[in-house]
């Protein structure tokens, strides 16, 4: 089972930032938080992941709060390409040598407005 | 540089045949991984190969099975085809290096079993 809670959906204008918040409060310490979307029929797109301190690349940020128990994935200036279903994601640092795929959700479908 | 690459991009089969799908990861990573995803739900984990050893599989029938190749290619084989087997089957690849290292993933190979 999915260890994250995302919201079903969510509504963003054009041009604002759109803020999408995740819910992982069994989340272990070794465990790092991973976001990925989905545009509709093609595969899941890598955007960031984090452990413990707040992360920001070309796609986005990721502010992760210090107990871990919550994230929030911040698209600074959404367009109508970043409609899509954004998923939350808890992967293991490390398993041991064994499989450490990955456990997706139902994700967040993210709607950006014109 | 290319991305994951995975062939056919639509395969039609029938029921009680057998179908193999092929992928082709980034060049330089070393793990690669199968996932099913039917319409509506997220991605679910089949098998993942690390360097040619099968690290792990999820919770799939024996019907299912796949390899890796010397040049980390890798085939997902699916035996007794059944309606339920008609799905998004998506390959991810990876760097092998544990949590810290992100899925790519393809934009998948979509099986209709009729």
């Amino acid at each position: 089972d999915a260890k994250t809670t995302q919201p079903t959906s969510m509504d963003c204008a054009e041009g604002r930032a759109a803020n999408l918040p995740c819910n992982h409060s069994t989340i272990s310490g070794n465990e790092y938080v991973y976001w990925y979307r989905q545009i509709h029929s093609q595969g899941p797109q890598y955007i960031i992941h984090g452990l413990k301190n707040n992360e920001t690349n070309e796609m986005a940020s990721l502010i992760i709060t210090e107990d871990r128990k919550s994230s929030t994935l911040i698209l600074p200036h959404a367009t109508l390409r970043d409609t899509a279903v954004y998923y939350c994601i808890v992967r293991v640092v490390y398993s041991g040598g064994g499989a450490d795929g990955l456990t997706f959700g139902k994700g967040t479908h993210l709607i950006i407005q014109p | 540089d290319a991305g994951v690459t995975q062939s056919p991009t639509h395969l039609i089969k029938t029921r009680g045949q057998h179908v193999t799908l092929r992928c082709s990861p980034i060049s330089g990573h070393k793990s690669v991984s199968w996932y099913q995803q039917v319409l509506g739900q997220g991605p679910q984990f089949i098998f993942q190969y690390y360097e040619k050893e099968e690290r792990g599989r999820g919770n799939f029938p024996d019907r299912f099975s796949a390899r890796q190749f010397p040049n980390y290619s890798s085939e997902l084989n699916v035996n007794a085809l059944l309606l339920g087997d008609s799905a998004l089957y998506l390959c991810a690849s990876s760097t092998g290096g544990q949590g810290n290292s992100p899925l790519h993933f393809g934009n998948g190979t979509r099986l209709t079993v009729t």
